[in-house]
């Protein structure tokens, strides 16, 4: 069964407004979480590392005020797009490591966001 | 040079076919490594780890070579259900992930 949750699966929204998206680990705490975006037909590119309790590390040419990161807790990370435009419409994921499984991911499924 | 290397394809196999395909990375530290499957629009799910001394799971091989700096994945038998994206993931030192762009396989019948 699926060890990380991610909600909503899918936002469709207007230019400018802000987009929450959450990241759970189910049944484990994740001191780290990932956060990845993905454009059609290319490879997840890491935006942040999401660490509980700290600030997020942001990826080079990640606008940290853009994409806002809160890790409150250690089963839950947030992500959010600040004033979304056009081209911020992509596939978002996140993910965590468990514990047990070093240097293995387990991601969430998915946000597909499209801004209109 | 990217840090990490795929053959994007698509491969395009008949069903039962065998296939493989490699995934290079450029940083001679890199400490681990997987292969992944996205299927559309899906997350990507853990396939296989690679080991140094390879391993295997079923109708797949995952081998290390550490001189060429590369790894790769075969795939025997190959079913129909095996049509996917393959990425592969090196972490590059204890918190850098770097995934692969991905190899897009197609089985047909």
């Amino acid at each position: 069964g699926a060890v990380v949750s991610q909600h909503p699966s899918w936002v469709i929204c207007k230019s400018g407004t802000s987009v929450k998206i959450e990241c759970r680990s189910l049944d484990f705490q994740a001191t780290t979480m990932f956060w990845y975006r993905q454009f059609p037909k290319q490879s997840l590119m890491l935006m942040a590392t999401s660490n509980e309790g700290s600030k997020a590390t942001y990826e080079q040419g990640v606008e940290k005020d853009k994409f806002l990161i809160n890790h409150a807790s250690l089963t839950l990370s947030t992500l959010t797009v600040t004033s979304a435009h056009p081209e911020d419409s992509s596939f978002y994921i996140c993910s965590a490591e468990k514990g047990s499984a070093k240097n293995i991911q387990y991601f969430g499924a998915g946000t597909r966001l499209s801004v209109l | 040079r990217k840090e990490v290397e795929q053959d994007p394809g698509p491969f395009n196999v008949p069903e039962g076919a065998t296939v493989a395909f490699n995934c290079t990375y450029s940083n001679s530290a890199s400490q681990s490594f997987f292969w992944y499957r996205q299927d559309c629009r899906k997350e990507p799910k853990l396939l296989m780890s690679v080991y140094s001394s390879g391993n295997e799971d079923g109708r797949f091989t995952a081998q290390l070579n550490r001189a060429s700096q590369y790894i790769s994945l075969l795939i025997r038998d190959s079913k129909l259900s095996d049509s996917a994206t393959y990425l592969c993931v090196v972490y590059s030192s204890a918190s850098k992930i770097i995934f692969g762009s991905g190899t897009r396989l197609s089985i047909r019948p």
